[in-house]
């Protein structure tokens, strides 16, 4: 089955600083990749989706120059979080689709990445 | 707001005991999904069920999807400790939505051994 791996799992980082988390599809391309936010005991907050090659879309009240999302290749995303503060701790899960054979849809989760600022 | 709503939000009940979820949802969609997901960690996709179908198993999971009503619900038979987790419905509005996956709020499950 389609797998997707996100890397680092757990990241501590001071205030102030950037963090970046990668999403990769390993064996298939990802034409669409999501990007999910997750509070404790709280679902999946849709935070953006990136079509390779284009900008990405973010959903409303999501600070795109906050969140920064390239999707550069087919088979990696990036979320950048710029400046973290402490609230900006949470469970970060991205998924990704190949729109060309997808027939239902079908989206692949990864492991997610547990962001800690301290 | 995004999400749909399920309910219950958290059900506590004894192993050998079925387990009902029920979610509901605001808009058109081309599927709805249900997913499990274990304290902290990542999802575990359960089922699917397209908008055209009205029932569908998946060994002790069994999925209904009323479109008229919006809702879905997951039934778990014959439920076991480790059934314990958080589960939760997505709905997929297809192209027109643009292939969003969109969450319901999740319902706490546990099953007391």
């Amino acid at each position: 089955g389609a797998v997707v791996s996100q890397h680092p799992s757990r990241v501590i980082c001071k205030s102030g600083t950037s963090v970046k988390i990668e999403c990769r599809s390993l064996d298939f391309q990802a034409t669409t990749m999501f990007w999910y936010r997750q509070f404790p005991k709280k679902s999946l907050m849709l935070m953006a989706t990136s079509n390779e090659g284009s900008k990405a879309t973010y959903e409303q009240g999501v600070e795109k120059d906050k969140f920064l999302i390239n999707h550069a290749s087919l088979t990696l995303s990036t979320l950048t979080v710029t400046s973290a503060h402490p609230e900006d701790s949470s469970f970060y899960i991205c998924s990704a689709r190949d729109g060309r054979l997808a027939q239902y849809n079908e989206q692949f989760f990864g492991p997610g990445t547990r962001l800690t600022v301290l | 707001s995004q999400q749909g709503e399920e309910d219950p939000q958290a059900l506590s009940i004894q192993e050998g005991e079925n387990a009902t979820m029920n979610c509901s949802y605001k808009t058109s969609i081309n599927n709805l999904q249900w997913y499990r997901q274990n304290s902290g960690r990542g999802l575990v996709h359960l089922i699917l069920i397209r908008s055209n179908e009205r029932e569908k198993h998946s060994g002790r999971l069994r999925v209904t999807l009323d479109t008229s009503k919006k809702s879905s619900s997951l039934l778990i038979t014959a439920s076991r400790a480790a059934d314990t987790a958080s589960y939760f419905c997505a709905t997929d509005a297809g192209r027109t939505g643009g292939f969003k996956t969109i969450f319901g709020a999740g319902t706490r499950l546990f099953v007391k051994a």
